[in-house]
C-alpha cells in the first residue's frame, strides 16, 4: 500500500533553470493538493488539482509556477526560472474524495537553488 | 492577526508528562481541525482529526475542540522522547468544499529523558 510518492526527493537547480517536481497521490486517490515550506516557516498551501483540473491556485505566485494533474500520470508542479527565493521544501498531499479532508504527505521535495 | 496560530514554543516537557499544544484559529466557518506531527527533515504525518465539540482520543493523544472559543488543542499523555517533534495545527479553510488546510507556524516540543 504504497502511499504518496514524491520525486525527486532532492532537487538542486542553478538560478534560471527549471525544475519539475512529481507527484503521485496514494492509490485511489484522485485529489491532490500542493503545499510548499520555506526554511523557519510554516506550510502554505499552493494548489489544489483533481484530474486534468485545476481547482484551486489562489496559493500559487503568479508568475513563473504552474501546476497540472493530467489523466495519466503524476502532478506536476513546474517552476520555471528558478530564484533563490524558490529553494523549499515542496509537499504534496492527497486525499479519496473532495469531501473527505484527510489529507496524507509525501516525504516532499527539497528544491535548492544555486 | 494571523488565521491558525500556536502557542509559541518550544515546549520542553520530561518524559513521562503531559506535554499540552495548543491553537486558535479566526475564521469562524471552520469545520474540520487536524494535528500533524513533522519531524526533522521529514514530511507532516496526520496523527488527530476532530471535527466535532468535545475530546477525540487516541492511544495517548487527546484533542479538544471549542468551536465557540475558536480553539484546539492536543495532549500527548504519558509523552515520550520519540515524541519531540514540531506539531502542526492545521484547519480546513472554511467556504471551500474541498481540503484546503491553513497551518500554523508550528510548535517544537522536546521531550527529554
Amino acid at each position: 500500500n504504497a502511499g504518496v510518492m514524491q520525486n525527486p526527493r532532492h532537487l538542486v537547480r542553478r538560478r534560471g533553470q527549471e525544475a519539475r517536481l512529481r507527484c503521485s497521490p496514494m492509490k485511489g486517490h484522485s485529489h491532490v493538493y500542493w503545499y510548499r515550506q520555506l526554511p523557519e516557516e510554516g506550510l502554505k498551501f499552493m494548489v489544489y488539482l483533481q484530474k486534468e483540473n485545476i481547482i484551486d491556485e489562489s496559493g500559487m505566485p503568479k508568475e513563473r509556477f504552474s501546476a497540472e494533474f493530467p489523466k495519466e500520470g503524476p502532478s506536476i508542479l513546474r517552476i520555471q526560472q528558478v530564484v533563490r527565493g524558490d529553494s523549499a521544501a515542496y509537499f504534496c498531499a492527497s486525499s479519496f474524495g473532495q469531501g473527505n479532508t484527510e489529507a496524507f504527505f509525501g516525504q516532499g521535495t527539497r528544491l535548492t537553488v544555486v | 492577526q494571523k488565521e491558525v496560530e500556536q502557542n509559541s514554543g518550544p515546549l520542553s516537557v520530561p518524559e513521562g508528562a503531559i506535554a499540552s499544544l495548543n491553537c486558535t484559529y479566526s475564521d469562524r466557518g471552520s469545520q474540520s481541525f487536524f494535528w500533524y506531527r513533522q519531524y526533522s527533515g521529514k514530511s507532516p504525518e496526520l496523527i488527530m482529526s476532530i471535527y466535532s465539540n468535545g475530546d477525540k482520543e487516541d492511544g495517548r493523544f487527546t484533542a479538544q475542540l471549542n468551536k465557540a472559543s475558536q480553539y484546539v488543542s492536543l495532549l500527548i499523555r504519558d509523552s515520550q522522547p520519540s515524541d519531540s517533534a514540531t506539531y502542526l495545527c492545521a484547519v480546513k479553510t472554511g467556504g471551500t468544499s474541498y481540503g484546503k488546510l491553513t497551518f500554523g507556524q508550528g510548535t517544537i516540543l522536546t521531550v527529554h529523558p
